[in-house]
């Protein structure tokens, strides 16, 4: 089925340090895989996305790995801040009867001072 | 990034009634809208999926009877839920895109919707 599995579902950092999420999805054709960052009563907000054609893409602190042949990808977020702390989801793509975007369980990450 | 406006905001209605929640695209035109409800503390699960001027196609377990999707234009896209009740009660929220399946989905700001 379409399905994207997300871990870990709490994360808690010392500031400074960095944090690691990861994805699995179900399906070899998805070829997008956004993430999000949404904060309590607000809408998702995009912080960074990869596609299918490329391994790795970074974004000053953030980063995004991605590997097709286990299904994989992972955000690095590095030298964290307390404004880091916020819920985030990955996301990917699927095509079977609509193009549609399924998200990951979430995952809530906080920066300890 | 692009603008997608949601509303209401907030809505509070009555066991039995119905709500629209619109989602407009405002300054581009969304090929495909998204419909995803999200209850506190969760992720947000897709409700259906629109194209302009098609029907929509709902994920399992939705009733397409009860959450009707309009996707008139390509800019504006419409979900009511009828005869609501208070399990309904939950976050709404829509996203839009513009053109090919690998471009980013822009998320309008939700409703939260109360069934009292």
């Amino acid at each position: 089925g379409e399905n994207v599995e997300q871990h870990p579902s709490t994360l808690s950092v010392q500031e400074g340090d960095s944090a690691v999420i990861k994805c699995t999805y179900s399906d070899s054709a998805s070829n997008y895989f956004p993430w999000y960052k949404q904060e309590l009563g607000k809408r998702p907000q995009l912080i960074i996305d990869i596609r299918s054609n490329v391994g790795e893409k970074k974004d000053q602190r953030i980063a995004v790995t991605l590997n097709k042949t286990a299904k994989h990808f992972s955000l690095h977020i590095t030298e964290t801040q307390p404004e880091d702390s916020a819920v985030y989801f990955c996301a990917a793509t699927f095509y079977s009867s609509a193009s549609k975007i399924i998200f990951g369980s979430g995952t809530r990450l906080s920066i300890r001072p | 990034g692009a603008v997608v406006s949601q509303h209401p905001s907030w809505v509070i209605c009555k066991s039995g009634t119905s709500v629209k929640i619109e989602c407009r695209s405002l300054d581009f035109q969304a090929t495909t809208m998204f419909w995803y409800r999200q209850f506190p503390k969760q992720s947000l699960m897709l409700m259906a999926t629109s194209n302009e001027g098609s029907k929509a196609t709902y994920e399992q377990g939705v009733e397409k009877d009860k959450f009707l999707i309009n996707h008139a234009s390509l800019t504006l896209s419409t979900l009511t839920v009828t005869s609501a009740h208070p399990e309904d009660s939950s976050f709404y929220i829509c996203s839009a895109r513009a053109d090919s399946a690998n471009t980013e989905a822009f998320f309008g700001q939700g409703t939260r919707l109360t069934v009292v």
